[in-house]
């Protein structure tokens, strides 16, 4: 089944304490991008990939960070995670930098206290 | 910067009645795509329906459509013959043609349908 995998789903974490979300996809995918989701703010984009070892910022990059070693995947790294950084996370992927079909991952829902 | 804009947080609607969800763009560019996502108490999202700009023809995909108001910077979604599985958060959404595959979300509407 094509999908986008994220891990975990949940996690509730103390602030200064690093922590890795994945995000993977079975597509083959060129492009994938994190974005964060936040009530009354909808979703923001906070990185993004084009292709292996290309990535770039979104909207929102101030204390994420990214690498893309292998097509697939796609990590989003908080390396002192702070209590503004409580959201709810997802990943997508799509076949081109370019294309129009997205597909989203369930979701991330972080607690940092 | 391209904003997407959806000023009702809520609305409700009567199951089987028809509804209509509101957004509005502000964008310098001509050539673009506008989404309607979904997202369930499940938080998946879901795409509902997709409207290129260059097409005047209105998209439609079941009991879902859009009107939309190039002009206007308008784009509305009308859900008809609302069912209980309707009852969701919707969020607008715009991409620009040709460019970073990123959606500009709006702050999305919460949809409940009333049995």
């Amino acid at each position: 089944e094509a999908q986008v995998t994220q891990n975990p789903r949940y996690l509730i974490t103390v602030t200064g304490k690093k922590l890795t979300v994945t995000c993977s996809q079975n597509m083959n995918h060129e492009y994938m991008s994190w974005y964060r989701q936040d009530p009354g703010l909808g979703l923001r984009q906070i990185y993004y990939s084009m292709n292996v070892e290309v990535t770039d910022k979104g909207d929102v990059p101030e204390g994420y960070k990214v690498s893309r070693k292998e097509k697939r995947n796609f990590p989003l790294i908080l390396e002192s995670p702070s209590p503004n950084q409580t959201s709810l996370y997802f990943c997508a992927s799509s076949p081109g930098w370019t294309s129009l079909e997205q597909y989203f991952g369930p979701g991330t829902r972080l607690t940092v206290t | 910067a391209q904003t997407v804009t959806q000023s009702q947080p809520e609305m409700s609607v009567q199951e089987a009645e028809t509804v209509t969800l509101s957004c509005t763009y502000d964008t310098s560019e001509s050539d673009y795509y506008l989404f309607w996502y979904k997202q369930p108490p499940s938080r998946q999202m879901i795409l509902v329906i997709r409207q290129e700009a260059y097409k005047q023809q209105n998209a439609t995909e079941n009991r879902f459509s859009v009107n939309f108001q190039k002009a206007a910077k308008s784009f509305s979604l009308k859900i008809s013959d609302s069912q209980l599985g309707d009852a969701a958060m919707y969020f607008c959404a715009y991409n620009e043609a040709g460019a970073n595959s990123k959606l500009t979300f709006g702050k999305g509407i919460t949809l409940s349908v009333r049995p």
